[in-house]
């Protein structure tokens, strides 16, 4: 069983589209992320939640907009799609982001390779 | 904020060789965590290695060792007797204990090329 899951793994799509990726995790963790990875292979931190409260908000486009319909689950959706958002974008999961030790290890899921053309 | 820095963006060895992928950090947190992920070019993040800002010993997990300098705010990678499956971009992250300190900060990547 797949601990960190996202569908789908690759998206192709024109400029203006709206689109979705999901993750979904059975790890029983409390946090839950949406990195982004860009050609240049840096991972940028965009949202996560924690038990459905959003507890990091970077500075993103407001046309990506991420929603927790509970805590196993995390989704982005992604309005008016650009060129430049094309990107591989990774969901992740840790136990609990509110703890105050540094050791919250991240599982990833498998990413989502978004082509805008 | 936390801050890494990977100053190889690429790196090569000879097959069952050791190599060492450098990473430094800056954070103001007294006490923090430091991580190493491997992306192999099938794309996946797999988890390497954990070393805890207070942990007294550098950690270690089979072909993976960290050389932690706190002093010099570093965290090398040390991977022993290279394969050719060790090929990857490899990520030094941080995560601080701080209010706020929620995510990993990641840097950015050395790719390792083992040569046969």
């Amino acid at each position: 069983d797949t601990a960190v899951s996202q569908t789908p793994k690759y998206l192709v799509t024109q400029m203006g589209n709206d689109k979705s990726i999901k993750c979904e995790q059975n790890l029983g963790h409390d946090t839950m992320y949406w990195y982004k990875q860009d050609s240049k292979k840096f991972l940028k931190i965009m949202f996560s939640y924690n038990n459905k409260e959003l507890i990091i908000n970077e500075t993103v486009p407001n046309r990506f907009s991420p929603k927790s319909p509970d805590k196993a689950h995390l989704n982005l959706h992604i309005n008016s799609l650009e060129l430049g958002d094309s990107a591989v974008y990774f969901c992740a999961s840790s136990q609990n982001a509110r703890t105050p030790l540094g050791n919250e290890k991240l599982f990833f899921g498998s990413g989502t390779q978004l082509s805008v053309l | 904020a936390q801050k890494i820095t990977q100053t190889q963006p690429g790196m090569f060895v000879q097959e069952k060789e050791a190599v060492t992928l450098d990473c430094t950090y800056d954070t103001s947190d007294p006490s923090y965590g430091l991580f190493w992920y491997k992306q192999p070019s099938s794309g996946e993040m797999i988890f390497l290695i954990y070393q805890g800002s207070y942990d007294q010993q550098n950690a270690t997990e089979g072909r993976y060792s960290l050389n932690f300098q706190k002093a010099r705010k570093s965290a090398n990678l040390v991977i022993s007797a290279s394969q050719l499956g060790d090929s990857a971009m490899y990520f030094c992250a941080m995560r601080g204990s701080g209010a706020g300190s929620y995510q990993l900060t990641f840097g950015k990547g050395t790719k390792l090329s083992v040569i046969p």
